[in-house]
């Protein structure tokens, strides 16, 4: 069953700006992962952050969890146009030994 | 080095026809998955083997059939295909289950006819 959904399902701004998606989830987790996609790619993964973790940053991510409202957000500053892409939540539904719970994605636009 | 590669990367294909989708890891995990993309970017879990024993098999018709040969080694085995068939095929792997990254190959886009 699907786990986390994104929002916006698509956002388009302007190489500077600063590009702000949301994911809810459904159950408990151990940890919620972010990974990106590129048109006819795999996915890549971002960063992970674990449930007792609110906050992570890595370069120009930053991802914030909170697991009283069962949602995490992810926030790329300074955006660039090869930030353009789907970016995808993902759960591990905290249960041992599984595959992870993907959300239907965000589509990312950056014109420049 | 590749660390997850596909074969083939498309694949077209009549109705009723069988197919196999060959996937490799070369980062020594433990555990690989085959996830299917549909059309609307929806990416959901098949299957995961756990050196080399089956872990998870979602409700997948059971004419979707994995091999996993050795731990290295995925292959996705699909009989009698249809036209719902038709996604993007991604292979994975990860060193330790839904608790660490997952690594993904470039996936291989299936279209039925």
């Amino acid at each position: 069953s699907q786990q986390g959904e994104e929002d916006p399902q698509a956002l388009s701004i302007q190489e500077g700006e600063n590009a702000t998606m949301n994911c809810s989830y459904k159950t408990s987790i151990n940890n919620l992962q972010w990974y990106r996609q590129n048109s006819g790619r795999g996915l890549v993964h971002l960063i992970l952050i674990r449930s007792n973790e609110r906050e992570k940053h890595s370069g120009r991510l930053r991802v914030t969890l909170d697991t009283s409202k069962k949602s995490s957000s992810l926030l790329i500053t300074a955006s660039r146009a090869a930030d353009t892409a789907s970016y995808f939540c993902a759960t591990d539904g905290n249960q041992a030994g599984t595959a992870l719970i993907f959300g239907k994605g965000t589509t990312l636009s950056v014109s420049s | 080095d590749t660390a997850v590669s596909q074969t083939p990367k498309y694949l077209v294909t009549q109705m009723g026809n069988d197919k196999s989708i060959k996937c490799e890891q070369n980062l020594g995990h433990d555990t690989m998955y085959w996830y299917k993309q549909d059309s609307k970017k929806f990416l959901k879990i098949m299957f995961s083997y756990n050196n080399k024993e089956l872990i998870i098999n979602e409700t997948v018709p059971n004419r979707f059939s994995p091999k996993s040969p050795d731990k290295a080694h995925l292959n996705l085995h699909i009989n009698s295909l249809e036209l719902g068939d038709s996604a993007v095929y991604f292979c994975a792997s990860s060193p330790a289950g839904g608790r660490s990254e997952q690594f993904f190959g470039p996936g291989t886009r299936l279209t039925v006819l």
